[in-house]
């Protein structure tokens, strides 16, 4: 695609409810990365794959994060029990060589809000 | 642990006047430098690196910055500011010494440029 694309723009739930946001990044990028971001804050790294393949989930905060990208391409951050505090931006960014965060490219993000 | 400070939230600058968005950096190792921007309801946009090679380097939309190792510092410069240079710049920072691929962020700085 001309760009990486998330989805939902927004999101809205309710606390301790199951929310799953999408990543769909450029064609034939190779690395895919999360980042989550707080208002007034820089993006701080969740993980990142090459191909399918989840190389670093050293920043995914608790157990009830989760992420894949089973065939390489689209990949879906799940957080389960979802509490108030996990309420932010999160952003995908997917960049052209293995491993490469050397050049991202971000995609515009989706806003979780958890009441 | 790899960091990365702005000091300043806010730079205002009049337009065509030479702007500068500082950014300091911490890492153990040799530093990747990065500067990014981000539009009002647009993903990050990359504008330039730093990884070897000569100290200054040059970006996207006449941008360029510094790397000064005995500052450790790495700020970003444009010789005459326009209008539309507005927008929220973020530095980030990756330690080539660590193996991770995961760029840290900083907290951002909002450029405004006034008319």
């Amino acid at each position: 695609g001309a760009g990486v694309s998330q989805s939902p723009r927004y999101k809205v739930t309710k606390r301790g409810q199951d929310v799953a946001l999408r990543c769909d990044p450029i064609s034939g990028h190779v690395s895919l990365y999360w980042y989550r971001q707080a208002l007034g804050q820089g993006p701080e790294f969740l993980t990142y794959f090459n191909y399918e393949a989840q190389q670093d989930k050293s920043g995914l905060p608790n157990d009830r994060f989760s992420a894949e990208r089973p065939e390489g391409s689209i990949s879906t951050l799940t957080i389960q029990r979802t509490e108030q505090r996990d309420s932010a931006m999160y952003r995908c960014a997917s960049s052209l060589w293995y491993g490469g965060s050397e050049k991202l490219f971000f995609g515009s993000g989706t806003q979780l809000s958890v009441l | 642990a790899q960091s990365v400070a702005q000091p300043e939230d806010q730079v205002n600058v009049a337009e065509g006047n030479p702007l500068t968005v500082k950014c300091t950096y911490s890492v153990s190792g040799n530093p990747y430098l990065f500067w990014y921007v981000q539009y009002p309801n647009r993903g990050l946009q990359f504008l330039l690196k730093y990884i070897t090679g000569d100290n200054l380097v040059k970006g996207s939309y006449g941008f360029e910055a510094e790397f000064n190792k005995s500052q450790t510092s790495f700020h970003l410069k444009k010789p005459s500011a326009l209008v539309s240079d507005s927008a929220l710049y973020f530095c980030a920072v990756r330690d080539s010494n660590t193996g991770a691929n995961n760029l840290f962020f900083g907290t951002g700085t909002r450029l405004t440029v006034i008319p």
